[in-house]
């Protein structure tokens, strides 16, 4: 019982190196949609997609791209890492106006 | 946009108290959510509320959806150590037109237990 699985759980990155960071649910969600928690800031929403083969923006999506190409699977992007998208990434999934569920997130550090 | 504001932002408390939180918003919200963050992880969904009025308990939780649909409340009785965490408010709201249903989120509720 898997539920959102997030990989890797941590990352350490040097300004301007790329990565994707992947998520993966098993329970048939149709929504899916990625999250970076800073302190204070509270849970954010980059990046969302309703179904296989669509994405859009979310509140903070500068510098951050995604794909769904396949329906249990959501990646984030990292094109040129910078020390502002240092945070923890959450990952979450959902049917429509359903309580979303989220994986443990990964902590990822940008030097 | 949408906005909750969720209060108290932390709790210090003894073992065996109760606890008391709540979000309320300018706007109408259809579904309520109550999620716990322990360190290091994920949020982890506690209870949702579907219905205006809404009384709903887990185990020593009990959340309520207002009846103005503008608010909620989550109260956790004969708080132990493991209550320990941070506690989020979340609701979607049909206002603005979204497709996807966005869900909306508290700052959330730093809760300490003292043994």
């Amino acid at each position: 019982n898997a539920g959102v699985t997030q990989t890797p759980k941590f990352r350490v990155l040097k300004t301007g190196q790329s990565m994707t960071l992947l998520c993966a649910q098993d329970m048939n969600h149709e929504y899916m949609y990625w999250y970076r928690q800073d302190p204070g800031m509270g849970l954010r929403l980059i990046h969302y997609s309703v179904g296989e083969g669509t994405t859009a923006k979310g509140e903070v999506p500068d510098g951050y791209n995604v794909s769904r190409l396949k329906k249990q699977n959501f990646l984030l992007g990292l094109e040129s890492a910078a020390p502002s998208q240092t945070s923890v990434y959450f990952c979450a999934s959902s049917d429509r106006y359903q309580p979303q569920h989220f994986g443990d997130g990964t902590r990822l550090s940008i030097l | 946009g949408q906005q909750l504001n969720q209060s108290p932002q932390s709790m210090f408390i003894q073992e065996g108290e109760d606890v008391s939180m709540n979000c309320t918003s300018s706007s109408i919200f259809n579904t309520w959510l109550w999620y716990k963050q322990d360190p290091g992880e994920g949020p982890v969904l506690l209870i949702a509320l579907y219905k205006a009025g809404e009384l709903t308990s887990n185990g020593r939780l009990t959340a309520q959806f207002g009846i103005t649909r503008k608010d909620s409340f989550l109260n956790i009785s004969a708080s132990i150590p493991s209550d320990v965490g941070i506690y989020f408010c979340a609701g979607y709201s049909n206002a603005g037109g979204t497709s996807y249903g966005k869900l909306t989120f508290g700052q959330g509720t730093i809760l300490t237990v003292h043994p």
